[in-house]
């Protein structure tokens, strides 16, 4: 099972808007509204932000949405602030009954 | 409060093994899945294995499979995962992590770090 892919950094000013791109296939990301998103800071433990496709854990900013066209799924921050600053990954389970993440993406506020 | 712990990395030889645990708390099992993730330095997360506390099915990544191997102490509130056969690349931090099915993964421990090095 390939990685999804993910671009490997994006940025942003403080207050714009950025978006990550997730890109699987019609086996994964495509075929399931099981997309998941982790946010995770270095050195410490993955964090879940989005999970099913759209939904938000309680406790996570409204700031976080996703959404999925076909076999691409995407995650839009907004309103970026400095803590934001993290690496993003994306998830989704997959038609051989197992999960596959994507590279990860860098998000850099500038 | 949900609590996952993991134990038992360490620095081991290629070929040889090693045990991880995961130790849970603070939930059923029987409503989740309990799941191994591992992240190589400096590079992304990889999914290895899941245990299914519903129905005791066990699932492995294609990486892993034949040299690792997933067992449950019910008594423990543990998972273990016996790691045979090991390679340099299956160096990195190992996550434990509850599953909601294989759908997504809601919470983490904090890692244990196994190094295969001669």
């Amino acid at each position: 099972q390939s990685a999804l892919t993910q671009p490997v950094s994006v940025s942003g000013s403080p207050g714009q808007s950025i978006t990550v791109s997730c890109t699987g296939t019609s086996s994964d990301v495509g075929a399931y509204n099981y997309v998941s998103w982790y946010q995770q800071y270095p050195g410490k433990a993955p964090k879940l932000i989005i999970y099913d496709v759209i939904n938000r854990p309680s406790g996570v900013s409204h700031r976080f949405s996703a959404s999925k066209s076909g076999n691409t799924a995407s995650l839009t921050i907004s309103w970026l602030q400095a803590d934001d600053e993290a690496e993003y990954y994306c998830s989704s389970y997959t038609s051989s009954s197992s999960l596959v993440f994507g590279g990860g993406t860098k998000l850099t506020v500038l | 409060e949900v609590q996952l712990v993991e134990s038992g990395g360490d620095l081991v030889l290629p070929g040889g093994s090693l045990r991880l645990s995961c130790a849970d708390s603070g939930f059923s099992i029987s409503s989740y899945y309990i799941n191994w993730v591992r992240q190589a330095p400096g590079k992304g997360l990889e999914w290895v294995a899941s245990f299914s506390g519903i129905s005791g099915t066990l699932y492995y990544a294609d990486s892993v499979k034949g040299r690792f191997t997933l067992s449950r102490d019910s008594g423990r509130n543990s998972l273990f995962l016996q790691m045979n056969g090991l390679r340099a690349e299956d160096t990195g931090v190992y996550y434990c992590a509850r599953g909601v099915g294989l759908r997504y993964f809601d919470f983490w421990g904090q890692g244990t770090l196994v190094t295969v090095s001669s």
